[in-house]
């Protein structure tokens, strides 16, 4: 079964804490997201990747940065946290567009809370 | 800037009737997807639609794409309990980009 498996499912960090998400896919995809999930603002794209170490900065990057120097690995740092970075953060991966399974697949999220 | 406006926000339903969620934009999109997600995990995807008109069925799920691609409606006929979740529409643009746009959401519980 294709899995994308997100290191922690809860965090809690003190404000100015350097913070790791850590990501990671098994099933070779090129494309990886880092989205984090507020009520009533859906899902919003932090960064994503295309390849390994390429970045694209999504609609709210600020605050944050990735790392992606191995394939199979995405991962998303807050470099010095603040509390309205608590929030749902979810990872996915994709094939490339044109695939014939192109679809995003998510882990289960990590709740961050940030005191 | 794409956007994708999902209504209604919440919806709270008995088991057995219908419902409809409903997801507008003003921009074309080449496809649009449907994700659902359960409390505690990632979305996943329920369906796409690529070509304006289509029309998909899953069980009791019927998935439709405007004719003009930048609209898409979710009909579930006799909801159950097991219906409850979030879905969420998403939107994949004409111009190649990797990156899907998605709506807010729609919050269904179905009460048995």
């Amino acid at each position: 079964d294709v899995k994308v498996t997100q290191s922690s499912r809860y965090l809690v960090k003190r404000t100015g804490e350097k913070v790791f998400l850590e990501c990671v896919q098994d099933m070779d995809h090129e494309n990886m997201f880092w989205y984090r999930q507020d009520p009533g603002l859906g899902l919003r794209l932090i960064y994503f990747s295309y390849d390994v170490k390429m970045k694209e900065k999504g609609d709210i990057p600020e605050g944050y940065s990735v790392s992606r120097e191995k394939k199979e690995r995405f991962s998303l740092i807050l470099e010095s946290a603040s509390t309205n970075q608590t929030s749902m953060y979810l990872c996915a991966s994709s094939p490339p567009k044109g695939s014939t399974n192109e679809k995003l697949f998510f882990g289960s999220g990590t709740q961050l809370s940030v005191l | 800037t794409q956007l994708l406006e999902q209504s209604p926000q919440f919806l709270s339903i008995q088991e057995g009737e219908n419902l409809t969620v409903y997801c507008n934009s003003s921009s074309v999109f080449s496809s649009l997807q449907w994700y659902r997600q359960e409390p505690g995990e990632g979305p996943v995807l329920l369906v796409t639609v690529v070509t304006g008109g289509e029309v998909k069925k899953l069980k009791r799920l019927t998935f439709q794409f405007g004719d003009a691609r930048k609209d898409s409606s979710l009909h579930i006929t006799a909801a159950q309990p097991g219906d409850t979740g979030l879905y969420l529409c998403a939107g994949a643009s004409q111009g190649g980009s990797e990156k899907l746009v998605f709506g807010k959401g729609t919050k269904l519980t179905v009460n048995p």
